[in-house]
């Protein structure tokens, strides 16, 4: 069973860069697109952006002069970099998997993990 | 860009009732539309991919449907385990607002 785990510091200074790491187990990170969410507390999920194993991105207009995300296969794991964050940042993170080829649908995910951005 | 529109945004209903949602885009995503249940404080869940498509493991009373720009989730009869918060997703893209399915 593919598990994915997100893990990185809970709380992030104002106009700093945000960095978190997403670790797969049960499954290759190759050959699948990954995503990373977003979701402020009370509020709904925002799509940060895509990346393929190759590193190939795609991602949300309103932050990508923002976000880079890499993958690290020997590894197994995915990372989300936001730079500049604000209090607007402060979200339950998720990373998930993309399966169903166009469909581009989310089928395992985090848990996720809350970062505020707080001085 | 694409927009995604959900309504309504909540909704009380009782177990049994039959429950619709709808999911507007702005313009055609064809079939390209996912649909996910999410419960206080737990990720996400896909329940429909590809509009009407059922995701392994999902019971049967949930259906998708349409294309182009308006599509629907349905429950048949709703369940106690199926109060949550709704979303629909286009397929590379971003989501909808949610709809809150709440107790009556």
């Amino acid at each position: 069973q593919v598990q994915l785990q997100e893990s990185g510091p809970g709380l992030v200074k104002p106009s700093e860069t945000l960095s978190l790491t997403c670790a797969v187990s049960g499954g290759s990170i190759r050959s699948y697109y990954w995503s990373w969410i977003r979701q402020p507390p009370g509020k709904g999920l925002e799509w940060i952006g895509y990346i393929y194993y190759s590193g190939r991105t795609n991602y949300n207009p309103s932050l990508k002069s923002r976000v880079s995300t890499s993958v690290d296969t020997s590894k197994n794991e995915l990372s989300l970099k936001l730079s500049s964050v604000t209090a607007a940042d402060t979200a339950v993170y998720y990373c998930a998997r993309v399966d169903y080829g166009d469909y581009f649908s989310l089928v395992y995910w985090g848990q996720g993990t809350l970062v505020t951005v707080s001085s | 860009d694409i927009q995604m529109t959900q309504s309504p945004s909540s909704l009380s209903a009782s177990v049994g009732d039959r429950v619709t949602i709808t999911c507007r885009a702005s313009q055609s995503i064809s079939s390209y539309l996912n649909w996910y249940q999410q419960k206080p404080g737990k990720a996400p869940k896909l329940l429909i991919y590809a509009a009407s498509s059922l995701q392994s493991g999902v019971p049967s009373r949930f259906s998708g449907s349409g294309s182009g720009t308006d599509f629907t989730l349905t429950i048949s009869s709703l369940q106690p385990e199926d109060f949550a918060t709704y979303y629909c997703q286009q397929s590379y893209r971003g989501f909808g607002g949610g709809t809150k399915v709440e107790i009556k």
